[in-house]
């Protein structure tokens, strides 16, 4: 059963920096092509970013572009995202989730249960 | 790429069919995909493709369209098919989601 975990969220000042990861299991995590999709606080839903199965593609949504980036660590089966710069526009829920079949990019067939950002001062 | 959704919310009954339209800015071929919400959770994919079943999703969800164009219909609507649904394009990046469409009890 494929299984994504976030952690990382927290509230965080505007201006601010955090790391958010989230660890899958249950696939070959090396295989598939991750995303970040947020939703804010009873909004729709928002993708963010994607990177592709070895890393080395990385896609972002113009509002986070230079702000927050994207990586992965194959080696521990972990996808990240490093946010810095944060704006109240940020408060969101964060979700990991997994690119629906491997080597490819495309649609998205699991997610994770989602952390929390909140931005506040 | 931006992805509209009509209507933004709909009332309907059990066993009632109601139809979710999508639409693109430009042509995304057939690379659009519905997911369903249901509050407090994570979404879950239904079609994608345009008109491809996900695994273990019901057939009364049906999908069509190409280009600009989508549906999503559900046949006779279930009391758990009460959500909000999305469609999403990965035609191209950044994959835009619609604003959904939310699917209450009438």
């Amino acid at each position: 059963e494929v299984q994504l975990l976030e952690s990382g969220g927290a509230v965080v000042q505007p201006g601010g920096s955090l790391r958010l990861s989230c660890a899958g299991s249950g696939f070959t995590f090396r295989d598939y092509t991750m995303h970040w999709i947020r939703q804010a606080p009873g909004k729709g839903l928002e993708w963010v970013s994607l990177i592709s199965w070895d890393g080395s593609d990385t896609y972002y949504v113009d509002s986070v572009k230079g702000r927050f980036t994207v990586s992965r660590d194959n080696n521990k089966d972990s996808l990240f995202l490093q946010m810095a710069t944060v704006g109240f526009e940020d408060t969101a829920v964060y979700y990991c989730a997994k690119g629906r079949i491997g080597y490819s990019y495309g649609s998205i067939d699991s997610w994770g249960q989602g952390t929390l950002v909140t931005v506040s001062s | 790429i931006q992805m509209t959704q009509s209507p933004s919310s709909l009332s309907a009954s059990v066993g009632d069919r109601i139809t979710i339209t999508c639409r693109a800015s430009q042509s995304v071929t057939t690379h659009l995909n519905w997911y369903q919400q249901t509050p407090g959770k994570a979404p879950k994919l239904l079609m994608y493709g345009a008109s491809s079943l996900q695994s273990g999703v019901s057939s009364r969800f049906s999908g069509s369209g190409s280009g600009t164009e989508f549906t999503l219909t559900i046949s006779s609507l279930q009391p758990e098919d009460f959500a909000t649904y999305y469609c999403q394009e990965t035609y191209s990046a950044p994959y835009t989601f619609g604003q959904g469409t939310k699917v209450a009890i009438k």
